[in-house]
């Protein structure tokens, strides 16, 4: 079993549109939970950033982790053609100074005007 | 706003030649990484370091892989021998102590 999964999609959606990106995990161990956004060619760009379970908002962001359930979301609203990129889940067991981040596969997202 | 600097942004090798690949942390952080992207896969952690030395590294990371921080700012991946199957995307990173990694723009090495 894969330790982080996540749906490649491509995902196609229309401006406006509420998007609902998605990961599932299978070590209980992970605590810290972050979501990433990549542009072609270049480096993950830190978008959220949560501890244990709950929810997190910023602007047009939300996250969510369910522990319970060993699955995070991210929710995208009013989306915008600028948001079409690839967008990676990511997880530690612990501190993100102290643990390596294991990643998904990250799912492709287009945004269409 | 403060960003994790790496050159080359693109690096061609000969196959055995050895290559290193450059960052500038962010300068307040005490912690940096490597990580690489092969094309169509996922980001998968090398190696961690901290307080000078190695904390933590992964199976990709062998004898042929080498870090260093030569000096205050810099931090090196050395890879001594390439071989094709090394060509990827190498991204640095650097945090604080409890906040979310900040990566750099990457360097894409090809190993022909």
């Amino acid at each position: 079993q894969k330790e982080v999964e996540q749906d490649p999609g491509p995902l196609s959606v229309p401006e406006g549109a509420i998007v609902s990106l998605n990961c599932t995990y299978s070590n209980s161990a992970f605590q810290y939970f972050m979501w990433y956004r990549q542009y072609s060619r270049k480096g993950p760009e830190l978008l959220m950033y949560t501890y244990s379970s709950g929810n997190k908002e910023d602007g047009r962001f939300t996250a969510q982790v369910d522990k319970s359930s060993k699955y995070i979301s991210l929710f995208i609203r009013d989306s915008q053609p600028s948001d079409s990129a690839t967008y990676l889940c990511a997880m530690s067991g612990f501190g993100g100074s102290q643990g390596n981040l294991i990643f998904g596969k990250g799912t492709k997202l287009s945004v269409k005007p | 706003e403060p960003e994790v600097t790496q050159t080359p942004s693109h690096q061609v090798t000969q196959m055995g030649q050895e290559v290193i690949l450059r960052c500038v942390p962010i300068s307040n952080h005490l912690y940096f990484y490597w990580y690489r992207q092969i094309l169509g896969q996922k980001v998968e952690f090398l190696v961690s370091f901290y307080n000078n030395e190695i904390s933590e590294k992964s199976e990709i990371f062998d004898d042929q892989f080498s870090v260093e921080r030569p000096d205050g700012s810099n931090f090196t991946l050395k890879i001594r021998s390439t071989k094709l199957e090394d060509s990827a995307m190498y991204f640095c990173a650097s945090s604080e102590w409890t906040s979310g990694y900040t990566f750099g723009s990457g360097t894409r090495l090809t190993v022909v």
